[in-house]
């Protein structure tokens, strides 16, 4: 079947420090690939995506590139924020479009 | 960009009583719309599927006579969550793909800001 796995948090991060939050998926298929972001109280957001092999999503400072031959999907940023604390998925969308969501890491980035 | 509102963002209701979410598609024909339940510090669990005109499909151990969902028009699916109890205290987000007005197919879905509900 489809799922997802992302590495436990939470994360905690000084401001400026480099994140990288683990993702890999299973997948039947070629599934699409996203990071959305929640933040407190709020719904979600699409961070940034990715539908091919080796394709490179990015947005706002944060990227991650499909891997197919590690199925992973792993999320980066070279220097963290404040306003980036919040929980983020990692998720796939099946060719029906149901989207499967990781278990969500938290993220708490300190000045 | 393609948006996606939801109604009410909170609401707190008594044991045994009935609310209803409504899920609209603001600037495109939403012809399937998805229901997510949230519990705190988890992740989203994707109760079912509507799509316009249809009857819903529901995911293994969601009870379809409890989380009562409409997809009547291609802007609109409701979430009635009937005879509610604590147990359905949550926060349930829907998202909605489909075809804005230049006929484009939009994806990936886009999701509503959620609802939180209390039942006390």
């Amino acid at each position: 079947g489809n799922s997802v796995t992302q590495m436990e948090g939470p994360v905690t991060l000084s401001e400026e420090a480099f994140l990288t939050i683990n993702c890999t998926y299973t997948a039947t298929g070629y599934p699409s690939l996203f990071w959305y972001v929640q933040y407190p109280g709020e719904g979600l957001q699409l961070l940034l995506k990715a539908t091919k092999a080796d394709d490179k999503g990015s947005n706002k400072g944060f990227e991650a590139t499909y891997r197919k031959e590690t199925t992973s999907f792993h999320l980066e940023k070279g220097s963290v924020q404040v306003s980036d604390s919040a929980v983020y998925f990692c998720a796939l969308k099946t060719s029906y479009d149901k989207v499967i969501f990781g278990p969500g890491t938290s993220l708490s980035v300190i000045p | 960009g393609a948006v996606v509102s939801q109604h009410p963002s909170r609401v707190i209701c008594k044991s045994g009583t009935s609310v209803k979410i409504e899920c609209r598609s603001l600037d495109f024909q939403a012809t399937t719309m998805f229901w997510y339940r949230q519990f705190p510090k988890q992740s989203l669990m994707l109760m079912a599927t509507s799509n316009e005109g249809s009857k819903a499909t529901y995911e293994q151990g969601v009870e379809k006579d409890k989380f009562l969902i409409n997809h009547a028009s291609l802007t609109l699916s409701t979430l009635t969550v009937t005879s509610a109890h604590p147990e359905d205290s949550s926060f349930y987000i829907c998202s909605a793909r489909g075809v804005d007005r230049e006929g484009s197919y939009n994806s990936p879905l886009h999701f509503g800001n959620g609802t939180r509900l209390t039942v006390t």
